[in-house]
């Protein structure tokens, strides 16, 4: 069975230009999660959904960050524009169910310079 | 803010000793307190999920232990080998918001041959 599957690995851009991650579950999760880890920290959430519909958004920065699960399936998370302070690692994890076991997918690693 | 505190930060061992992890969490609206294992460019991995108070849970050398009412986790490692060089990730499952994981810092494990 594939894991959990993110693009790009790595990402280097200058600040203010924009950036997209993309993430595709395991097959038949229906929640999906997208996490941050700051250098030093514990990943933090940033969005849960239950299949496409948005349910815990309430720590994303929806100045410049959005993110949409069409079809309830895969989600692209975006960042526009860029600042110094958002590299950090990108985690993406899905779920059978909410409550459930997460697993999650290697991340990617966003440095703004 | 809810702190999900994690000790030592670090730790470094020789090949055969024998270590520990602290994972110390608020004891309210506890539901689930998930380990995971993150070695350097690979995706978390799930060790355990402890939901009962008093629950005890191996996998191979690794156990793990859970106390509810007074807030903490261990995490035990049995004659450590070099590929259980990695961080530790333990997260707290709250029941009143389910789904959402708060992750502590990590302890990072480094076993020397």
């Amino acid at each position: 069975e594939a894991g959990v599957v993110q693009s790009p690995r790595y990402k280097i851009i200058e600040k203010k230009q924009p950036v997209a991650f993309w993430c595709n579950p395991i097959s038949g999760h229906n929640t999906l999660y997208w996490y941050r880890q700051n250098l030093g920290q514990g990943p933090e959430l940033l969005i849960r959904y239950e299949n496409e519909e948005a349910v815990d958004d309430s720590q994303l920065p929806k100045d410049r960050f959005s993110a949409e699960r069409l079809k309830g399936v895969d989600s692209t998370l975006k960042i526009q524009p860029a600042e110094l302070g958002d590299s950090a690692v990108y985690l993406c994890a899905s779920s059978l169910l909410r409550g459930n076991e997460q697993f999650f997918g290697p991340g990617t690693r966003l440095t703004v310079l | 803010i809810l702190n999900v505190e994690q000790s030592p930060q670090s730790l470094h061992v020789q090949e055969g000793d024998s270590t520990n992890f602290t994972c110390s969490f608020p004891s309210s609206n506890f539901y689930a307190l998930h380990w995971y294992r993150w070695e350097t460019a690979k995706s978390p991995e799930a060790l355990f999920v402890m939901t009962l108070n008093g629950d005890e849970k191996k996998k191979g050398r690794i156990s793990a232990t859970l106390n509810t009412k007074e807030g903490y986790s261990y995490l035990y490692i049995k004659g450590s080998q070099p590929e259980d060089s990695a961080t530790y990730l333990c997260a707290l499952d709250r029941g009143s918001t389910l789904g959402r994981l708060y992750f502590g810092r990590g302890t990072q494990l480094t076993v020397w041959p």
